[in-house]
């Protein structure tokens, strides 16, 4: 069935490198694609999002892609600080057969951020 | 603090046995949902509610599984006659009206069935 997915399950960087954390998608009719942010112990927190018809969006030290001709979306975190050590998924907004929306999530990427 | 609430944090219970979460969502937002997340995954989208009307429900949730929200406020998920692969996490979160894509997660129940 379709699915959201990531690449890689595990990243580590240096603290003050950049991240880039990948995600591949299979589902065209998607109208936004959302990051999420997951510290042990918590829920997951939003990060940003990105409507289909865009191909990038820039937050504060977070840039989000969107590549809908590979169907493959990343987060790009500049200048990487331990507190952004978590696990991210990224997540899928989609009409589901009622009127409804609901998000449907990836199975993450814990990045590690090495002194 | 005025985020999202859930109690309890943690649960142990019996096989067999019937337990029931609560979710406090941050008061202005009218939209619930409730997801269950397993070690290393996603969550995955239980049932949502806008005020008190239940709008959706996923195929996971079986029937053993309700979920209320009386009032339009807190919510209460219940499940008989738990089974051991009912242990994960509970989330809650809450939204805005319109707003689908930023839910605001509370800390989850995570239950153990033994």
């Amino acid at each position: 069935g379709e699915s959201v997915g990531l690449h890689l399950p595990t990243l580590s960087v240096q603290e003050g490198d950049n991240s880039i954390i990948n995600c591949a998608y299979s589902n065209s009719a998607s109208d936004y694609f959302i990051w999420y942010k997951q510290e042990s112990g918590k829920g997951p927190q939003f990060i940003i999002d990105i409507r289909s018809n865009m191909d990038k969006r820039q937050g504060q030290r977070v840039t989000v892609l969107l590549n809908k001709t590979v169907k493959h979306l990343s987060l790009q975190i500049a200048a990487t600080q331990p507190g952004d050590s978590a696990v991210y998924f990224c997540a899928e907004n989609i009409r589901s057969s009622g009127s409804a929306r609901q998000l449907t999530f990836g199975s993450g990427t814990q990045l590690t951020v090495l002194p | 603090d005025t985020g999202v609430s859930q109690d309890p944090r943690h649960k142990i219970t019996k096989r067999g046995q019937n337990v029931t979460f609560r979710c406090d969502p941050i008061s202005e937002h009218n939209r619930l949902y409730w997801y269950r997340q397993t070690l290393g995954q996603g969550p995955e989208f239980l049932t949502y509610f806008q005020n008190e009307a239940q709008l959706e429900k996923s195929r996971l949730l079986s029937d053993r599984f309700s979920a209320e929200r009386p009032k339009g406020s807190f919510s209460t998920l219940e499940i008989q006659r738990t089974e051991q692969g009912d242990s994960a996490m509970y989330l809650c979160a809450s939204s805005l009206r319109g707003q689908y894509n930023e839910q605001f997660f509370g800390p989850g129940t995570r239950l153990t069935v033994l």
